[in-house]
């Protein structure tokens, strides 16, 4: 079962442009993480959002947590060939074993290429 | 501070072989887990472990065996290698931290690039 649905899939834009990607989920989540992960690389951490309604700002990223905490928005403004990666949002779930063990449950991502 | 460290980087084994993937974290964290990734279907839990002398079994764990060897060191296990397995694999380790309230964040390893023939 996927908890969280990602949209656009991939995404390929001229450097300078803005854009946003969507982190969609029936499921409410105690918060949600963004991660990027660049070729041959493992994911890394970006941001958590843990307040309905919160905004968080990485110099030209802006991260959105929806007001009911099941979804969330990342906006890039004037995108640049370095923000090329695979943007993967991620919520807490309980774990498969019923033990209510921490664990995380990801998306499938957005493929983002910024062309020079 | 090397965060999590895997090795092999790359691998490939022909069908039926076995091979143990292994990783390492210097964060002193508790939790530690095993995921592997392929096109389209986004990164799956195959086993994690809450804490040291611990493992649990995620999302795919058919063909995979794991030990917490201690608590900076959690290893997979590939008994009998089929093409299905062939991935990428990735280890991450977790803490829940505290920004106000209670978040969970994994960081991850590099990851093993696997092809079984």
């Amino acid at each position: 079962t996927q908890l969280l649905e990602q949209s656009p899939q991939f995404l390929s834009i001229q450097e300078g442009e803005n854009l946003t990607v969507y982190c969609n989920s029936s499921s409410v989540f105690s918060s949600l993480q963004w991660y990027r992960q660049e070729p041959g690389e493992g994911p890394v951490l970006l941001v958590t959002v843990v307040t309905g309604g919160e905004v968080k700002k990485l110099k030209r990223l802006t991260f959105q947590f929806g007001d009911a905490r099941k979804d969330s928005s990342l906006h890039i403004t004037a995108a640049q060939p370095g923000d090329t990666g695979l943007y993967l949002c991620a919520g807490e779930i309980f774990m498969y074993s019923g033990g209510g063990a921490d664990g995380l449950t990801f998306g499938k991502g957005t493929h983002l290429i910024i062309q020079p | 501070n090397a965060g999590v460290t895997q090795t092999p980087k790359f691998q490939v084994l022909k069908t039926g072989q076995s091979m143990t993937l292994q990783c390492a974290q210097d964060m002193n964290h508790n939790s530690m887990y095993w995921y592997r990734q392929d096109p389209g279907m986004g990164l799956r839990l195959i086993y994690y472990s809450a804490s040291e002398g611990t493992t649990d079994k995620g999302e795919v764990p058919n063909g995979y065996n794991v030990s917490r060897l201690n608590k900076r060191e959690f290893s997979l296990r590939l008994e009998s290698a089929a093409p299905s397995q062939t991935s990428v694999y990735f280890c991450a380790s977790s803490e829940w931290v505290t920004s106000g309230s209670e978040v969970y964040e994994q960081y991850f390893g590099p990851g093993t690039r696997l092809t079984v023939t």
